[in-house]
C-alpha cells in the first residue's frame, strides 16, 4: 500500500456516461496529480493539483474535468468520452514544498478504463 | 522539447547477473532523477531519486548513476532475482513552476525479465 487509493479500479463506459473517478490521499501531502498511461506510451501528466489550487492543465480536453475538495481528494470528472481515451489513469501525491529539490511521487493502483 | 529514451523496451536477464538499465535525455538539463518500477495493472513505486551533483546513489542491491555531460543515467540491479521482473521507469524533473507544482517527466519504461 503506497498511501494513495483509488475507486473504481476498473471501469467500463459508453461514449454518452458521465462518470468519476475518485482519489484519496493518507500521506498529507499536499500536491496531487492525474496521469494517464497508454500502452507504449510514456505517462501523461494531464493535472496538477497544489494546496487545492490547479496549477497545471497540460492542453487535455474538456471532456475531463478534475475537481480537487481537499488536499487530500482528488476526483476526475468524465463525459461524452472517445474510444482512444481508453487507458489506466493514475493518481499521485507529493509532498511538495516548492523550491528546489526533487520531491518523490506516490502512486495510486489506478483505475482502468474502458470506453466502448 | 524534452526527450527521454530508456535504452529498449525489453531486457531478459539471467538470474544472478547485473541489470543495467539505460535513460537518456535530451533538450534538458535535470536537477533530479528518478527511478520507478511498475508492476503489471499497478501504479509506479518510487525507488532512487538522484541529484546533478551527485554521482552515484545505492539502495541495497540497486545502483544508480547520474552523468550529466553524458545526459545519461544508468540504473543497476545486482545480483537479479525473479521478484525484481517489472518495468522501470525513468522520470527527470521539469523544474519547480513557481506555482507550488513539482512536475516530472517519464520516459516509456525497460520492462525487465529476469529468467531462473
Amino acid at each position: 500500500e503506497t498511501g494513495v487509493t483509488q475507486t473504481p479500479r476498473h471501469l467500463v463506459m459508453g461514449m454518452t456516461n458521465k462518470k468519476s473517478l475518485k482519489c484519496e490521499q493518507h500521506l498529507g501531502h499536499n500536491a496531487m496529480y492525474w496521469y494517464k498511461q497508454s500502452a507504449k506510451k510514456p505517462l501523461e501528466l494531464m493535472f496538477v493539483y497544489n494546496f487545492k489550487e490547479q496549477t497545471e492543465n497540460n492542453s487535455v480536453p474538456s471532456r475531463f474535468s478534475p475537481e480537487c475538495p481537499n488536499s487530500s481528494h482528488l476526483f476526475l470528472h468524465l463525459h461524452t468520452l472517445q474510444p482512444e481515451d481508453s487507458a489506466l489513469y493514475l493518481c499521485a501525491s507529493s509532498q511538495d514544498l516548492g523550491g528546489p529539490r526533487g520531491y518523490e511521487q506516490y502512486f495510486g493502483p489506478g483505475t482502468r478504463l474502458t470506453v466502448t | 522539447s524534452q526527450k527521454i529514451e530508456q535504452n529498449s523496451e525489453a531486457l531478459n536477464i539471467q538470474e544472478g547477473k547485473t541489470a543495467t538499465l539505460t535513460c537518456n535525455y535530451t533538450n534538458y538539463s535535470p536537477a533530479y532523477l528518478q527511478w520507478y518500477r511498475q508492476d503489471p495493472g499497478r501504479g509506479p513505486v518510487f525507488l532512487l531519486l538522484i541529484r546533478e551533483n551527485e554521482k552515484e546513489k545505492r539502495k541495497e542491491r540497486l545502483k544508480v548513476t547520474f552523468d550529466t555531460t553524458l545526459k545519461q543515467s544508468l540504473f543497476h540491479i545486482t545480483a537479479s532475482q525473479p521478484a525484481d521482473s517489472a518495468t522501470y521507469l525513468c522520470a527527470l524533473d521539469r523544474g519547480y513552476s513557481g506555482a507550488g507544482s513539482y512536475q516530472l517527466t517519464f520516459g516509456k519504461g525497460t520492462k525487465l525479465s529476469v529468467i531462473p
